[in-house]
C-alpha cells in the first residue's frame, strides 16, 4: 500500500512526558502537512513542509511543538512536556502541490 | 480570518432518504474539497471543485460550488448506511496558497 502512514496509531502518556509521532507520506509527494483534530471539530492546521523546508507554522503550534522533515521524505512531530489539552488526533497529509491532500490514519494522543 | 461553516452539524436519516449538507463562508476560495471521515481514521478525499457554479457527480453524491466560490453543497440521493460518517469541506486559502482550511463537519448517520 502506498498511502500515507502514521506511527503510532495510539499513544497514551502522562502529563509532562515528551512524545514523538512519525508520518511517512506518499513517496512522490513533496508537500507534507500536520493537523490536529479534536472531537466534533474539523482538522486544524499546524504546519506544513515543502520538501525539507518548513514553510508555515500555525499560532496553535506553541514552543513545545516541533516538526521536522530532514530529508524531504518522512516527518516527525514532537510534543515536549505534554499537557492534558494536547489530547487529540494528530493527522498527517501529503500532496503533490495542489489543494488535494491525502491523509494518513492519524495518531490518537491521550495525555493523562 | 477565513472561516468555513457547515450545516447541519448533525443529521440522522433513514436509509433511502435524500439529504443535502452545506458549506458556507464569507471568503472566496480558489478551490474547495469535500472529505468523508470515519471514526478513528483520517479524512478521505471525495471531490475537488474549482470553477464557480461547477457541479460534479460521484455515483449518488452531487457536489456544487457556488457561483461566487464562497459556498458549496453536497447532496446524497438514496442514502445508505455506508454513507455514515463525518463530511468535511475544506477551502484553499486565498492568503496562503498551500494552506487548506477545514470546516467543523457534518456528522451523518444513516439508519438501516
Amino acid at each position: 500500500d502506498t498511502g500515507v502512514s502514521q506511527d503510532p496509531r495510539h499513544k497514551i502518556t502522562k502529563r509532562g512526558q515528551n512524545v514523538t509521532f512519525r508520518c511517512d507520506p506518499i513517496s512522490e509527494h513533496n508537500r507534507l502537512y500536520w493537523y490536529r483534530q479534536t472531537l466534533g471539530q474539523g482538522p486544524e492546521f499546524l504546519t506544513y513542509f515543502q520538501n525539507e523546508a518548513q514553510l508555515e507554522k500555525s499560532r496553535l503550534l506553541s514552543d513545545r511543538f516541533s516538526a521536522e522533515r530532514p530529508k524531504g521524505s518522512f516527518s516527525t512531530l514532537e510534543i515536549q512536556r505534554t499537557e492534558q489539552g494536547d489530547s487529540a488526533m494528530y493527522l498527517c497529509a501529503s500532496s503533490l502541490g495542489g489543494h488535494e491532500q491525502f491523509f494518513g490514519p492519524g495518531t490518537r494522543l491521550t495525555v493523562l | 480570518t477565513q472561516l468555513l461553516e457547515q450545516s447541519p452539524q448533525f443529521l440522522s436519516i433513514q436509509e433511502g432518504e435524500n439529504l443535502t449538507v452545506y458549506c458556507n463562508s464569507s471568503s472566496v476560495f480558489s478551490s474547495l474539497q469535500w472529505y468523508r471521515q470515519e471514526p478513528g481514521e483520517g479524512p478521505v478525499l471525495l471531490v475537488t471543485v474549482v470553477t464557480g457554479g461547477e457541479v460534479k457527480k460521484l455515483k449518488r453524491l452531487t457536489f456544487q460550488f457556488g457561483d461566487a466560490r464562497k459556498d458549496s453543497s453536497l447532496h446524497i440521493t438514496a442514502a445508505q448506511p455506508g454513507d455514515t460518517g463525518l463530511y468535511l469541506c475544506a477551502g484553499a486559502s486565498k492568503t496562503s496558497y498551500d494552506k487548506v482550511i477545514f470546516g467543523p463537519g457534518t456528522s451523518l448517520s444513516v439508519i438501516p
